[in-house]
């Protein structure tokens, strides 16, 4: 069964950092691109990072640019998200998904499988 | 950015309605449009993909239409299981996607 387990999450003081993981299973992690959705409590969904299955290309929302970095280990089917200088309003839970492309003429996008989440605090 | 409007923000419905979600993109963005059903505290489950395609083992009273910048989401017939908030999500800006701000349906 396909398993996507996030980890890492916590609470960090503003400026601190952490270091979130999502744990793959189920699946040949390798080819497949991986994104980072969160959710800040009581909000909506905001799309964070995208990665490509090797790893070399990566793409980040703007309202992370430069703080947060989008990584992977395809040996040990993870992928990673370093977050540094958090902000109050990075509060959320984060969730990894997987990205599936439509195999038609066209071709279409979407995240058909997510993990639980992990929960990030930031605050003093 | 392309900015994504769900209406309404939420909505009253009982067992047995049908039930319409729409969604509209500030821009064109073709059928690169996907909903997701979302129930509180469980993660985000995929429904529709290209507008229109149902996603396997999503039950077939879920489908989707539209394409360009206005799009819809229809219950056929209102589940107990059915109650959760409802998202759309462009995939037509290249890795820089956005939702829709989500749709509550209740009873």
């Amino acid at each position: 069964e396909v398993h996507l387990v996030e980890s890492g999450g916590g609470l960090v003081q503003p400026g601190g950092s952490l270091r979130l993981s999502c744990a793959a299973s189920g699946f040949t992690f390798s080819s497949f691109e991986m994104n980072w959705v969160r959710q800040a409590p009581g909000k909506g969904l905001e799309w964070i990072s995208y990665i490509s299955s090797t790893g070399n290309t990566v793409f980040y929302a703007d309202f992370v640019k430069g703080r947060f970095t989008v990584s992977r280990d395809n040996a040990k089917s993870s992928l990673f998200l370093q977050m540094n200088n958090l902000r109050a309003e990075d509060t959320a839970v984060y969730y990894c998904a997987r990205e599936r492309t439509t195999m038609k003429e066209v071709s279409y996008y979407y995240m058909d499988v997510w993990g639980k989440g992990t929960t990030v605090t930031v605050s003093s | 950015d392309i900015q994504m409007t769900q209406s309404p923000s939420s909505l009253s419905a009982s067992i047995g309605d049908r039930v319409t979600i729409t969604c509209r993109a500030s821009q064109s963005i073709s059928s690169y449009l996907n909903w997701y059903q979302q129930k509180p505290g469980k993660a985000p489950t995929l429904l529709i993909y290209a507008a229109s395609s149902l996603q396997s083992g999503v039950p077939s009273r879920f489908s989707g239409s539209g394409s360009g910048t206005d799009f819809t989401l229809t219950i056929s017939s209102l589940q107990p299981e059915d109650f959760a908030t409802y998202y759309c999500q462009q995939s037509y800006s290249t890795q820089t996607w956005t939702f829709g701000q989500g749709t509550k349906v209740e009873i």
